[in-house]
């Protein structure tokens, strides 16, 4: 069955403008969360969302914020970037609560210039 | 909060045996992951341990001691292409569940010749 499809997979953005990213998740999958990964601080959970309801958040601004639709696609917003929002962005899907399956996506690299 | 701790860097043989530890101190725990990442790739799922104990599959074994908060990733007979990034990540204990990881910071892990 198809894996964790996150788009796009590169973006470059300038300074102040706002970004989405699109994670759609292993089929059935229900629990959808995101990560920021870079070279200082690893991968930081950003949120969770479980039948269109965020469930956990992370110690992120508000300038991060995510959705999750009907059929449990979930997309990611970041708006006013910031040079230091360049990162690996990565969303993880899992079945449930158990945490079993939990899969990732190959990321979307983003560049904030 | 939680805090983890994994070495930086390891270098083993190609043939050998090498075990990458992580150690953990959590204000809740509900379960340890491995991931395996290599440079631009999404990190790939290893093994999932709740319960205290050894967890084998194929060349790849870990084990956790939750009294101790501790786990260990071994891997044997270590190929050129085990050369990567190993994560160690705790899943919080959240309330209304849900799936929320704390990442170490990983372990890079060479294997030469």
């Amino acid at each position: 069955k198809a894996g964790v499809t996150q788009t796009p997979r590169y973006l470059i953005k300038t300074r102040g403008q706002q970004v989405t990213l699109s994670c759609s998740p292993i089929s059935g999958h229900r629990s959808v969360s995101w990560y920021q990964q870079t070279p200082g601080q690893g991968l930081q959970f950003l949120f969770e969302y479980f039948s269109e309801t965020q469930r956990n958040k992370g110690n992120f601004p508000g300038r991060f914020s995510g959705r999750q639709f009907s059929n449990s696609r979930s997309e990611m917003n970041v708006s006013t970037l910031e040079l230091g929002d360049s990162a690996l962005y990565l969303c993880a899907s899992s079945l449930d609560s158990s945490g079993y399956g939990y899969t990732f996506g190959s990321g979307t690299r983003l560049t904030v210039v | 909060g939680q805090n983890i701790d994994q070495p930086t860097e390891m270098t083993a043989t190609e043939g050998a045996i090498v075990q990458i530890n992580c150690t953990y101190q959590t204000s809740g725990f509900n379960g340890l992951f491995w991931y395996q990442q290599h440079a631009g790739e999404a990190p790939t799922f290893l093994s999932y341990n709740v319960l205290d104990g050894l967890e084998e599959k194929g060349r790849f074994s870990s084990f956790l001691s939750r009294s101790k908060g501790y786990s260990y990733l071994l891997l044997k007979e270590l190929q050129m292409k085990d050369s990567a990034s190993y994560l160690c990540a705790v899943r919080d204990t959240v309330t209304g569940g849900g799936n929320k990881l704390t990442f170490g910071t990983g372990t890079q892990l060479k294997v030469e010749l």
